[in-house]
């Protein structure tokens, strides 16, 4: 079936330096993705978003880059600090189906 | 705005007992809540979508009867996982939307461990 999935399962960055978090997904039809950070033992916390027909958004020090033509959504993080660390997921949806998450990547910073 | 709260967030049972969680959103109403199950550095796995006042969506291989979602108001709804076992221990969380399901907001997560 459809899925979506991640190129790297751990990412180590050191402080300060930017982190660039990378998905894959396979479901054409996907029309909105969702970026998500979560910290040990709680609930995804949403980080930022972007709908297909739009190929970059910015937020405070994150930016979502989404390539439809090789169907890969990455997540950036600018001056990564300790407070960053955590698991990332990104998650697409199809019209008003529920979010199909991938599989994630452990961001450790190095301070 | 857009708060969501699990109860209890850890709860430890013996086998064969039943376990009920519960989600809420506290400052919206919620047309749709979905339940998750998170095994240990894994990513979320859908259970189940519920909408108020109508019978529960379960996902290919879940068990309805062994994990009953009750929907009963647009700001509630609750997971009982039923004769519990120690497979059954995970992290559970729920999301609540008040529209589009790609519009979730998640709980803080509700750690079982059945022993």
């Amino acid at each position: 079936g459809e899925s979506v999935g991640l190129h790297l399962p751990t990412l180590s960055v050191q402080e300060g330096d930017n982190s660039i978090i990378n998905c894959a997904y396979s479901n054409s039809a996907s029309d909105y993705f969702i970026w998500y950070k979560q910290e040990s033992g709680k609930g995804p916390q949403f980080i930022i978003d972007i709908r297909s027909n739009m190929d970059k958004r910015q937020g405070q020090r994150v930016t979502v880059l989404l390539n439809k033509t090789v169907k890969h959504l990455s997540l950036q993080i600018a001056a990564t600090q300790p407070g960053d660390s955590a698991v990332y997921f990104c998650a697409e949806a199809s019209g008003n189906t529920p979010l199909v998450f991938g599989k994630g990547t452990r961001l450790s910073v190095i301070a | 705005g857009a708060v969501v709260s699990q109860h209890p967030s850890r709860v430890i049972c013996k086998s064969g007992t039943s376990v009920k969680i519960e989600c809420r959103s506290l400052d919206f109403q919620a047309t749709t809540m979905f339940w998750y199950r998170q095994f240990p550095k894994k990513s979320l796995m859908l259970m189940a979508t519920s909408n108020e006042g109508s019978k529960a969506t379960y996902e290919q291989g879940v068990e309805k009867d062994k994990f009953l979602i009750n929907h009963a108001s647009l700001t509630l709804s609750t997971l009982t996982v039923t004769s519990a076992h120690p497979e059954d221990s995970s992290f559970y969380i729920c999301s609540a939307t008040p529209g589009r399901s790609y519009e979730q907001y998640f709980g803080p997560g509700t750690r079982l461990t059945v022993t």
